[in-house]
C-alpha cells in the first residue's frame, strides 16, 4: 500500500532561516503529491501540490518538486518566518476513487525571533 | 461558499457511553473520511467512505462506527468509549475523479475527551 516518511520534528529554526523538510514515499502507480500544513487548533489545509513528475508546486514562498526518480517532493522555504509555525503533512494520493488518503506522521516547525 | 463542519468542538464524555460526533460538508464530495490525531501518530485513518451506503475500515477502526445514508454527512459512533479514545478527531472530504487528484478539504476537528 501507499506509504510516507517524513523528517521526524520538531524542528526548530530562527526567523530567515532556510527550511528543508524531507519527504518520500511509496505508491502504486503514479501518484499526485502534496503538502498540507495545520497552524495550531486547525484542521489541515492544503499548501501546494504537483500532479506529475519534475512539476515544481509553490504557494507562500513554499516549493517542493516532484521527483520521480527518488520517489521524493522535499518541502523547501528560503526564508521562513514565526508564522510558518505549524505541522506539515506530506501525501501522495492516486487519482479515481480507490484512494485512502493517507498521511505520515507530520513535521512540526517552530521558528522563533 | 461550500464548506466542512464538524459538531461539537469540544466534548466530554464518560467511559462506556456511546459518543456521535458530526460531520456535514455541502462541497457534494462523494469521498468523507475520519482521521483521529494523537502526539507522536500522526493522522490515521479510522472510516473511509466512497459515496451513499458504502463505508470502509482504515487502518484503526475498532471501537468506531460509520454510516453513510445521504452525501453530505458522515457521523462517527463511538459504540463504548474508552479512555484510550481521547483524542481530536477530523472529518475530510474529497472529489471522486480519474486523473489527478484533487485536494482534500478538513473540517476544524472535535476534541473529545473520554473520563
Amino acid at each position: 500500500g501507499d506509504s510516507v516518511t517524513q523528517m521526524e520534528g520538531p524542528v526548530t529554526l530562527s526567523e530567515e532561516a532556510f527550511l528543508t523538510i524531507n519527504c518520500t514515499y511509496t505508491a502504486t502507480g503514479y501518484p499526485s503529491l502534496f503538502w498540507y500544513v495545520q497552524y495550531p487548533g486547525e484542521g489541515l489545509q492544503l499548501l501546494l501540490k504537483a500532479t506529475k513528475a519534475d512539476d515544481k508546486g509553490s504557494n507562500k514562498g513554499f516549493e517542493a518538486t516532484y521527483r520521480k526518480e527518488t520517489t521524493s517532493f522535499h518541502l523547501e522555504k528560503g526564508s521562513v518566518q514565526v508564522s510558518d509555525s505549524a505541522v506539515y503533512f506530506c501525501a501522495p494520493h492516486l487519482g479515481g476513487g480507490g484512494n485512502k488518503l493517507t498521511f505520515g506522521t507530520g513535521t512540526q516547525l517552530k521558528v522563533e525571533l | 461558499d461550500a464548506e466542512i463542519t464538524q459538531s461539537p468542538r469540544h466534548k466530554i464524555t464518560e467511559t462506556g457511553r456511546q459518543v456521535t460526533l458530526a460531520c456535514h460538508q455541502t462541497w457534494n464530495h462523494n469521498n468523507m473520511f475520519w482521521y483521529r490525531q494523537d502526539l507522536g501518530h500522526g493522522l490515521r485513518l479510522i472510516h473511509y467512505s466512497y459515496g451513499v451506503q458504502d463505508t470502509n475500515k482504515g487502518e484503526v477502526s475498532d471501537g468506531y462506527s460509520v454510516s453513510r445514508s445521504n452525501t453530505e454527512d458522515l457521523p462517527l459512533t463511538l459504540e463504548s468509549a474508552a479512555s484510550s479514545q481521547t483524542s481530536v478527531y477530523f472529518c475530510a472530504s474529497s472529489e471522486s475523479v480519474e486523473g489527478p487528484w484533487t485536494e482534500a478539504f478538513f473540517g476544524q476537528g472535535t476534541r473529545l475527551t473520554v473520563v
